[in-house]
């Protein structure tokens, strides 16, 4: 398996602007987590879905973000307008599980988002 | 509330030196806490996961010790090589519902390997 597959690696744009970060997740996962990280706050979890539907989503700092999984292999993160303060790294990770003991994630090697 | 500190916040070893990555916590009631290695412009890999009755898990060159008691973990590197220049996550899993949102990051160590 490729692992969790992220795009684009690197995405600019400016203020006010619609940003769709996608991710394709391990085959067999059924959880799939969307982190933001940033210099300043670390690695902050923004939602999780299982089995396609969104468990927690308390993450998600404003209405500006929402997020998507319409398949088991695809999910999408949208920022919409984006805002200068939203640049950061964004990571999708998968697992077999939530975060019960000894369940492991998969990251992605993530997108840097930067938004001018 | 729920806090994970790591120390040190930077570190500088020769090649060939071991160190000793801290975290302390604060979370409660612990499930399992977890060290993450995090190569520069990619994403955080799994190094080790122990639960409350583990008190030393190893994975190769790394070692993690926990003590609930003091609520404290380590992060040992033994002969360290260039490779091992990354940043050093300890993340800690509330028990509870199960929800991801009971995990709490630390801020991460940045270690430096020199030659």
């Amino acid at each position: 398996d490729a692992g969790v597959i992220q795009s684009p690696r690197h995405e600019v744009t400016e203020m006010g602007q619609e940003v769709t970060l996608r991710c394709k997740p391990i085959s067999g996962h059924d959880y799939l987590f969307w982190y933001r990280q940033t210099m300043m706050r670390g690695l902050e979890l923004l939602i999780y879905f299982n089995n396609n539907v969104p468990i927690d989503d308390s993450g998600m700092p404003e209405d500006r973000f929402s997020a998507k999984m319409p398949n088991a292999s695809f999910s999408t993160l949208k920022i919409q307008p984006s805002e200068p303060r939203d640049s950061a790294v964004y990571f999708c990770a998968s697992s077999t599980q939530g975060t019960a003991a000894k369940n492991i994630q998969y990251f992605g090697a993530g997108t840097r988002l930067s938004v001018l | 509330k729920n806090q994970v500190e790591q120390s040190p916040q930077s570190l500088i070893i020769l090649e060939g030196k071991n160190c000793t990555l801290q975290c302390n916590y604060t979370v409660s009631p612990f499930s399992n806490l977890r060290w993450y290695k995090q190569d520069t412009g990619r994403g955080p890999v799994s190094l080790t996961i122990m639960t409350f009755s583990e008190n030393t898990k190893s994975n190769g060159r790394y070692t993690a010790t926990l003590d609930a008691d003091t609520k404290q973990s380590s992060l040992h590197i033994t002969a360290s090589q260039l490779s091992d220049s990354a940043s050093y996550i300890c993340v800690v899993s509330a028990s509870g519902s199960g929800s991801a949102r009971q995990l709490t990051f630390g801020s991460g160590t940045q270690l430096t390997v020199l030659p």
